[in-house]
């Protein structure tokens, strides 16, 4: 399996563009999360899905921000419109659930800056 | 409500010496533990994972836990540190109650001295 794919890897844009991130999960994990890393406030976890529904979004920090996933093999983290302190590297991660108990699979992140 | 402490931020060792780092948990019942590594510039990887049976793990790249119910503790331990083991290192925590979320700890940066 090629493991959890993020598209872009890089994304520079300018403050009041809208941004979209890309993630493709693992073949047959049901859970997707979706996470921020910063220096000042570490990992965190923003929105996850189940089976394609999202199941918390407490993270999320702002209404500027959404995530879809419309299908099993794809989700979308959105960003409209971006502001300089939305710049962080974001993962996406996949699980099998709780048969793996809760193990979760990160992709190599996507690092946004926002100028 | 469950919570992951890794009381130290930074830590530097040198190269050959021994390695432990330190995670408590607060979980009322047995949790799944996990330790992930994530160098610089990558993702999360998982080094090592506790579900049950044997307290003591083992893990990639020589990395050892031990689980201590009484002390709600996961260190992670290596006996030999090399110089490619500089990296952050995270806790985690999960249990059948988070609905397949998992709680990270702070992190802890390892730097290793020549």
């Amino acid at each position: 399996d090629a493991g959890v794919i993020q598209s872009p890897r890089h994304e520079v844009t300018e403050m009041g563009q809208e941004v979209t991130l890309r993630c493709k999960p693992i073949s047959g994990h049901d859970y997707l999360f979706w996470y921020r890393q910063t220096m000042m406030r570490g990992l965190e976890l923003l929105i996850y899905f189940n089976n394609n529904v999202p199941i918390d979004d407490s993270g999320m920090p702002e209404d500027r921000f959404s995530a879809k996933m419309p299908n099993a093999s794809f989700s979308t983290l959105k960003i409209q419109p971006s502001e300089p302190r939305d710049s962080a590297v974001y993962f996406c991660a996949s699980s099998p659930g709780t048969v793996s108990r809760n193990e979760q699979y990160f992709g190599p992140g996507t690092r946004l800056t926002v100028t | 409500a469950q919570s992951v402490t890794q009381p130290d931020i930074h830590i530097t060792v040198s190269e050959g010496a021994s390695l432990e780092l330190r995670c408590n948990y607060s979980y009322g019942a047995t949790p799944y533990l996990f330790w992930y590594v994530q160098s610089p510039g990558q993702g999360l990887q998982l080094l090592l994972k506790y579900f049950s049976g044997d307290t003591l793990v083992q893990g990639i790249k020589g990395f050892e836990a031990e689980f201590k119910r009484s002390q709600s503790s996961f260190n992670l331990r290596k006996p030999s540190v090399h110089w490619s083991d500089a990296a952050e290192y995270f806790c985690a925590v999960g249990a059948v109650n988070q609905g397949g979320k998992l709680i990270f700890g702070q992190g802890t940066e390892l730097s290793v001295k020549p």
